[in-house]
């Protein structure tokens, strides 16, 4: 089945530490995302990329890292200069059909010790 | 960075009652969407509208692209149990690259 994996589902870490989350999708789509949800808050953007070998920054790119070697994949870095990382993290990826219709992976929730 | 309004930020419903919820913004969008996420998994895309004045179904769902550009509905009718949940709008400027997304308006229905 075509989709967007994300894993793990969990995942903790001591503060002070790296983490990459993982995104992968098998829809061939070009562009991909990086959002971060707070407990009832809405979805913002860290990073996007719209094709492979190039990406740009969203509206809360601190303390994050990307890489977009290849276009099934796109991992993000929570770096230890994340002041507030503890969230649940959500991968998008866009297609064809425009950049506007977005189709989300199941999240990862990163708790920071 | 722009901003979508989105309310009621909450609902609590009996079930089978009709559901209203609407974006706006002092800003002209090309697209809307309306998203629903369940606790702890990533939004579902629900309606995608395109053209101002559209108006467009799925099952008991409807949204509608406001005229002026600025503003999208969704209504459900005759909720049911499995309705409950966040429902998002986004919206797209023209020559954006990246979606706007509202607050969220979470839906609780009462049995």
């Amino acid at each position: 089945d075509g989709g967007i994996t994300q894993s793990p589902k969990y995942l903790f870490r001591k503060e002070g530490q790296n983490v990459t989350l993982s995104c992968e999708q098998n829809l061939n789509h070009d562009a991909m995302y990086w959002y971060r949800q707070d407990p009832g808050q809405g979805l913002r953007l860290i990073y996007y990329s719209q094709i492979v070998n190039d990406f740009q920054k969203g509206d809360i790119a601190e303390g994050y890292s990307v890489s977009r070697e290849k276009k099934e994949s796109f991992p993000l870095t929570v770096t230890s200069a994340q002041k507030n990382p503890t969230a649940f993290y959500l991968c998008a990826s866009s297609g064809t059909s425009g950049i506007s219709e977005q189709f989300f992976g199941p999240g990862t929730r990163l708790t920071v010790l | 960075g722009q901003q979508l309004n989105q309310s009621p930020q909450s609902m609590f419903i009996q079930e089978g009652e009709d559901v209203s919820m609407n974006c706006t913004s002092s800003s002209i969008f090309n697209t809307w969407l309306w998203y629903k996420q369940d606790p702890g998994e990533g939004p579902v895309l629900l309606i995608a509208l395109y053209k101002a004045g559209e108006l467009t179904s799925n099952g008991r769902l409807t949204a509608q692209f406001g005229i002026t550009r600025k503003d999208s509905f969704l209504n459900i009718s005759a909720s049911i149990p499995s309705d409950v949940g966040i429902y998002f709008c986004a919206g797209l400027i023209q020559g954006a690259q990246k979606l706007v997304f509202g607050q969220g308006t979470r839906l609780t229905i009462n049995p």
